[in-house]
């Protein structure tokens, strides 16, 4: 089975500065989808940012930027010029591919504080 | 175009009560996802749905939950004889059909959370 780690439960940033949050994954799969999520005091579930795993090119939007390590298992968010905003949990997930259920395997999250 | 809705979005249930979520998926979707996230936790996978059918329902607990999505309405997760241990914030997300394209995003409502006394 799937899995994803979140090793770090809380980060804190500087407004202005820049944060990376960590995130590994188990499979066995050659074909799947990696996800970052926020997650803000209301709950709702916010795609950050998506990486197809064939791609070997690292996704960016915006602010946020991934460091896809496809050998390593490892999927970090980099967050650049950190804003009050961005203030939340921060999940990583996991999808398989085409061809098996489009379930989402998430991680246990990272609560990020920032720093006015 | 309107959201996932979800609905209630606050449900305060008594032991051995018995709880229905129900959730709206966007327009044109036709594929339901029901996720549980407890607290200080991640989501879970429950089970994944199509109109009428139950692709996948690996994450849901054997006794007390179902699920439906049928051919009109929304899709509805019903908990029986609820337990403390269920209090949890329930998420439903929905996507469109599966077709040529090879990713499908799951588009989430804002959950309902479910109180057990």
């Amino acid at each position: 089975a799937q899995t994803v780690t979140q090793s770090q439960p809380e980060m804190s940033v500087q407004e202005a500065e820049t944060v990376t949050l960590s995130c590994t994954y188990d499979t066995s799969e050659s074909d799947y989808y990696l996800f970052w999520y926020k997650q803000p005091p209301s709950r709702q579930m916010i795609l950050v940012i998506r990486q197809e795993a064939y791609k070997q090119q690292n996704a960016t939007e915006n602010r946020f930027s991934v460091n896809f390590q496809k050998a390593a298992k490892s999927f970090s968010l980099k967050i650049s010029d950190s804003q009050l905003g961005d203030a939340a949990m921060y999940f990583c997930a996991y999808r398989r591919g085409q061809g098996g259920s489009e379930k989402l395997v998430f991680g246990k999250g990272t609560k990020l504080t920032v720093n006015p | 175009n309107a959201g996932v809705m979800q609905n209630p979005r606050h449900l305060v249930r008594r032991r051995g009560q018995e709880a229905r979520l129900r959730c709206s998926p966007m327009k044109g979707h036709s594929h339901v996802y029901w996720y549980r996230q407890l607290p200080e936790e991640g989501l879970k996978f429950m089970v994944y749905l199509q109109k009428e059918n139950i692709i996948d329902e690996s994450g849901m607990p054997k006794e007390r939950f179902s699920a439906e999505f049928p051919k009109e309405g929304p899709s509805i997760l019903r908990i029986q004889q609820v337990v403390r241990g269920d209090s949890a914030a329930y998420f439903c997300a929905s996507s469109p059909i599966s077709g040529l394209a090879t990713y499908n995003e799951q588009f989430f409502g804002p959950g309902t959370r479910l109180t057990v006394l």
